[in-house]
Formats: structure tokens, sequence, C-alpha cells
């Protein structure tokens, strides 16, 4: 089975600008998580969707960051405007259902924001 | 406030030795658990999970002992190999409606030949 698909890989940016960061989760999973890791941390969940819908977004900076999951598969993250802490590698997961199931993480997007 | 915590940053260990990484939590609702291994320039890969009415998961090299009363959980690699040399997170987190896990900082392994 294809993995989860994260675009693109790496992305430079200057602060204040925007940024969108895209996830194609494995097919058939309902539950699509983004996460962040700055360096020498571990992921830190920003939102999670159950299909469509947003099940918990309370660590998502929202005067900032924005994602949506248009037709419960696909997802998009955006970051506007772009702050120097922003710096991070941002991961997507999914997993096949709500409760006990594992989460498979893509590769992740690398940010530097200058 | 650390919930889930890896307190060894690093862990350096010969190879065909046992390589033993551990991991404290503190919130009493947790009780699914994961580990995961993670290469450079590459996402977290799912190793193996336990769930709280277990206190041992076994999946080939790879053990995960869960000791509740302890809050405390270990992964345990027999035996070890250079190819394991890797950042393993733990994470875990309270099953039942959405699965949200909460990770540790991690701990980097290095497997010497």
């Amino acid at each position: 089975e294809a993995g989860v698909a994260q675009s693109p890989r790496y992305k430079i940016i200057e602060k204040r600008q925007s940024v969108a960061f895209w996830c194609n989760p494995i097919s058939g999973h309902a539950t699509l998580y983004w996460y962040q890791q700055i360096l020498g941390q571990g992921p830190k969940l920003l939102i999670q969707f159950q299909n469509n819908g947003v099940v918990d977004d309370s660590q998502l900076p929202k005067d900032r960051f924005s994602a949506e999951r248009l037709k419960g598969v696909d997802s998009t993250l955006k970051i506007q405007p772009a702050k120097l802490e922003d710096s991070a590698v941002y991961l997507c997961a999914s997993s096949k259902r709500a409760g006990n199931s594992p989460l498979h993480f893509g590769n992740g997007t690398r940010l530097t924001v200058t | 406030d650390q919930q889930v915590k890896q307190n060894s940053p690093s862990l350096s260990v010969q190879e065909g030795r046992i390589s033993i990484l551990n991991c404290d939590y503190t919130n009493s609702m947790f009780d699914y658990f994961l580990w995961y291994k993670k290469y450079p320039a590459e996402g977290p890969t799912f190793l193996i999970s336990i769930s709280s009415i277990k206190d041992k998961n076994e999946d080939g090299r790879f053990t995960v002992f869960l000791n509740k009363s302890a809050k405390h959980l270990s992964l345990h690699i027999v035996p070890s190999q250079p190819g394991d040399s890797a950042v393993y997170f733990c994470a875990a987190g309270p099953s039942g409606g959405s699965y949200i896990p909460t990770f540790g900082r991690g701990t980097s392994l290095i497997v010497h030949p």
C-alpha cells in the first residue's frame, strides 16, 4: 500500500511570507493529523481531522495557521504570515480509524523561515 | 508540562547486545502506547504498540514492556543491529473516541559494529 505523501519536501521563505503544505493520506484512512516537530523535540499535534471534520485544533495558532481537509481525503496546512519560530518539520500522519490505531507518517516538509 | 518523557537523549550499544529505551508518562488516562523509529530526513515509522490491558508485547526483535503502576514503559531490542541506529520516539494517549498521541522528545540510539 502507498504511504502518506507530502509535498514539498523542503521550503525556505522569509518571515511574513505565506506557505502551504499538502498531504495525501493512505487510502481509506479516515483520520488525518498534522504535527509540528521542532529540532530536538518530539512531534507536537497541530490539528486532527476525522474525515473532513476537525476533531482537535486546540494547539493550532489560529491567528496564522489554517488547515482544511476537503472531501475527507487530501489536506493542506497554511501559514500566513510566517515567523522565525515556525522553522520546523511539518509531519502529516493518517490512521485507519479513531481509537487504538497506530499513526502512519509521511516524510514531512522541512520549513526554514529566514 | 511534558506528559511523556524520554529522559535519555542518547544511548550507545554494541552490536549483538540488548538495547533498552525507556519512557515515562504522567497522565493516568493514557492507555495506548506506541514506539516509533525515525531515520534522518524521513518520517517516524511505527514499530510496536501496547494497550494497557497487557504488560508485554513482542514483535520479532522488539519487545515493549508496560508497568502501569510506575507509569513506565520500555522498548527492548535484542539483538541490536547497526541498522537499528535511529531516533526512537515513545507516544501515549487515551483510547476511546479519537486517539491523539503525545510524543516524547526521543532517544538517539547508536549501535556500534
